[in-house]
């Protein structure tokens, strides 16, 4: 079964950094895209951020470029977002996302999502 | 960015009735590769999204033929030929063409 968990979400006070994993699991992971999209409370789908799959091309929201960083352990099998200077718009649930074209260097829809996890920027 | 429109912002439908949801985009999402970078999601209430049509018109593994997705160019239509219990929630479209990725601003379904 295909299937993405993500973990590192929680409560940090704003300027903080935290580090989010999605541990993927039921496909060859090395070669697909992954990225990451969040959901602010109440609000609908932004996207964040992905990382294309052979080629490991990355790609940033302008809202968050220069403060987030997206990276993958292929022998892991497991995705990352590293994220500094948090501020309180970074408030969401962040779900971890399987690109499902097998693109070499891009990103084209998400066939696969994680549950989620929630991370509060708050002092 | 490419500015991705949803309409209408929320549906109340009758089971069994149809149902439809546009998706207007502010540039072309077609490739120079042939394929449409459109793709559609339903996020049913505490769950995550998931994928229900892609590059337009494709239906992805799964997914009931209720529906169906159409459209080129700049305008979308997802169709639910008869809406039932479990397609309550919020769809989403979603274009890829362009970076960055833009989602529509969701589509609000209940049952009547």
């Amino acid at each position: 079964e295909v299937q993405l968990v993500e973990s590192g979400g929680g409560l940090v006070q704003p300027g903080g950094s935290l580090k989010l994993s999605c541990a993927a699991s039921g496909f060859t992971f090395s070669r697909f895209g992954m990225g990451w999209v969040r959901q602010a409370p109440g609000e609908g789908l932004e996207w964040v951020s992905a990382m294309s799959g052979m080629d490991t091309k990355t790609f940033y929201a302008d809202s968050v470029k220069g403060r987030f960083t997206i990276s993958r352990d292929n022998s892991k099998n497991t995705l990352y977002l590293q994220m500094n200077s948090l501020r309180g718009e970074d408030t969401a649930v962040y779900y971890c996302a399987k690109d499902g074209s097998g693109s070499y260097s891009y990103f084209y829809y998400m066939d696969v999502w994680g549950k989620g996890t929630t991370v509060t920027v708050s002092s | 960015d490419i500015v991705v429109t949803q309409t209408p912002l929320s549906l109340s439908v009758t089971r069994g009735q149809p149902a439809s949801i546009s998706c207007m985009s502010s540039q072309s999402l077609r490739h120079s590769d042939g394929k449409t970078y459109l793709s559609w999601y339903l996020q049913r209430p505490g769950q995550p999204p998931h994928l229900l049509i892609y590059e337009a018109s494709n239906r992805f593994s799964g997914v009931p033929d209720r529906f169906s997705g159409s459209g080129s160019g700049t305008d979308f239509t997802l169709n639910i030929s008869r809406v039932e219990a479990e397609d309550v929630g919020v769809y989403y479209c979603l274009q890829s063409i362009q970076l960055p990725l833009t989602f529509g601003g969701g589509t609000k379904v209940e049952i009547k």
